[in-house]
């Protein structure tokens, strides 16, 4: 079983629809979480960051860690077709968030918003 | 700008030819990273590196080496290209550093085919 899951999809939406987007983990020392888009041929860019579990809004954006669970989430709220995208859940267990050892990554969700 | 630049964007080699991948960041940061990324597996670590001449081997390093004489360059040579090397290569840079949380920040790719 691999350290990080997420269904790679595609996952398809209209316009305006509220996108919810999952990872599920197996181990327990992760405590950093990060949610990174990508647009094709594109690196990696961050979007969401957030410590241990909890909610973090950042406008239309909103990422969930359930640590009981071993589950997070990313919410975006009234969808357009630029967020149109890969979404790649990422983690850490180390203090530095992933900086200093690096990430685990899932392998992404490909995200298509219709107009 | 600054920022981090990779080159060459794409590469074609054959099977058994070196292959030098080039890293190069503009904000000093202390902390790189090799990552490739293929379908069904996402984004996995190669090497990474914590400063000038300290390097560590990340989740699939074999086949790869590589160097860090200079804070703002991290070449990944590939010393006998192989088929299975076949991806996209992603560098990365971090600012971690004492006690410092600092997110990964991307290049944008070189994608590299071995015939």
């Amino acid at each position: 079983q691999k350290e990080v899951e997420q269904d790679p999809g595609p996952l398809s939406v209209p316009e305006g629809a509220i996108v919810s987007l999952n990872c599920t983990y197996s181990n327990s020392a992760f405590q950093y979480f990060m949610w990174y888009r990508q647009y094709s041929r594109k690196g990696p860019e961050l979007l969401m960051y957030t410590y241990s579990s909890g909610n973090k809004e950042d406008g239309r954006f909103t990422a969930q860690v359930d640590k009981s669970s071993k589950y997070i989430s990313l919410f975006i709220r009234d969808s357009q077709p630029s967020d149109s995208a890969t979404y790649l859940c990422a983690m850490s267990a180390g203090d530095s968030g992933g900086g200093a050892d690096g990430l685990t990554f899932g392998k992404g969700t490909h995200l298509i918003i219709q107009p | 700008d600054a920022g981090i630049t990779q080159s060459p964007r794409y590469k074609i080699t054959e099977t058994g030819r070196q292959v030098t991948l080039m890293c190069h960041q503009t904000w000093s940061h202390s902390y790189m990273f090799w990552y490739r990324q293929d379908l069904g597996h996402g984004l996995r670590l190669i090497y990474y590196s914590a400063a000038a001449d300290i390097t560590d081997k990340g989740e699939v390093p074999d086949g790869y080496v590589v160097s860090r004489s200079k804070t703002e360059n991290f070449p990944l040579t590939l010393e006998s290209a192989t088929r299975s090397q076949t991806s996209v290569y992603f560098c990365a840079s971090s600012g971690a550093g004492q006690g410092l949380i600092s997110p990964l920040h991307f290049g944008n790719g070189t994608r590299l085919t071995v015939t």
